[in-house]
């Protein structure tokens, strides 16, 4: 069965920390990882990582995929109160049709 | 501007009774998603469709139906056998198949939070 795992559940930290999220995953026919930011409702996109290695960055936020060990993390540089969220994880693998199975998510908050 | 409207935001409704949920797209995406978020469980799928007049269970379908009669709508019935159909539900399309590409991530919407009591 295919599975998304991120740790940890939740996280409290200050304003300034740097956090490291993590996702690992048990999927066949891999396809990508996608993380999603979601802060009260609607998820949003943040990257999709295809290829062990390369770097995604976007201002504070970058992302990096180890195939070989499947698992993925999402650091945070200098957070900031806004960064207060919870992180989703999804995975895409093929089969009949692709479809993404999602993580349970990490719920970060930041404090002053 | 373009995006997912997904009506209403709060629904209420008695043990026993259908209900309805709708979710309206003007990206011109072809696929469309319905997700039941619970919390500790993160998404679940529960059906999608990829083009008009087809679509597909997903992971937890029982208890769910739903119809793609227009590229636009893709509105999901929560029926009475569902066991526990307390929960937020999202909805999403994408232009392509979901997380395939970076021009195709999900699009999500804002929810509807069901509570049947």
């Amino acid at each position: 069965e295919d599975k998304v795992v991120q740790s940890p559940l939740s996280l409290v930290v200050h304003e300034g920390d740097t956090v490291t999220l993590n996702c690992s995953y048990e999927v066949t026919n891999f396809r990508s990882l996608l993380w999603y930011k979601q802060e009260k409702k609607a998820p949003t996109f943040l990257f999709m990582l295809t290829s062990s290695g390369i770097e995604k960055k976007s201002g504070r936020l970058s992302s990096i995929l180890d195939k070989k060990e499947l698992f993925s993390i999402l650091n945070i540089t200098a957070t900031q109160t806004g960064d207060s969220a919870v992180y989703l994880c999804a995975v895409v693998f093929t089969g009949t049709a692709s479809k993404l199975t999602f993580g349970t998510g990490t719920r970060l908050q930041v404090t002053l | 501007d373009g995006g997912i409207t997904q009506s209403p935001k709060y629904l209420f409704r008695k043990e026993g009774q259908n209900v309805t949920l709708s979710c309206e797209q003007n990206l011109n995406h072809d696929a469309m998603y319905w997700y039941r978020q619970d919390p500790g469980q993160g998404l679940r799928l529960i059906y999608y469709s990829q083009i008009v007049n087809d679509f597909q269970k997903g992971d937890i379908a029982e208890g769910y139906s739903v119809s793609r009669e227009k590229k636009e709508s893709f509105p999901l019935t929560v029926t009475s056998a569902q066991k526990n159909p307390t929960a937020f539900y999202l909805c999403a399309s994408s232009l392509g198949t979901g997380g395939t590409s970076n021009n195709s991530p999900l699009h999500f919407g804002n929810g509807t939070r069901l509570t049947v009591t």
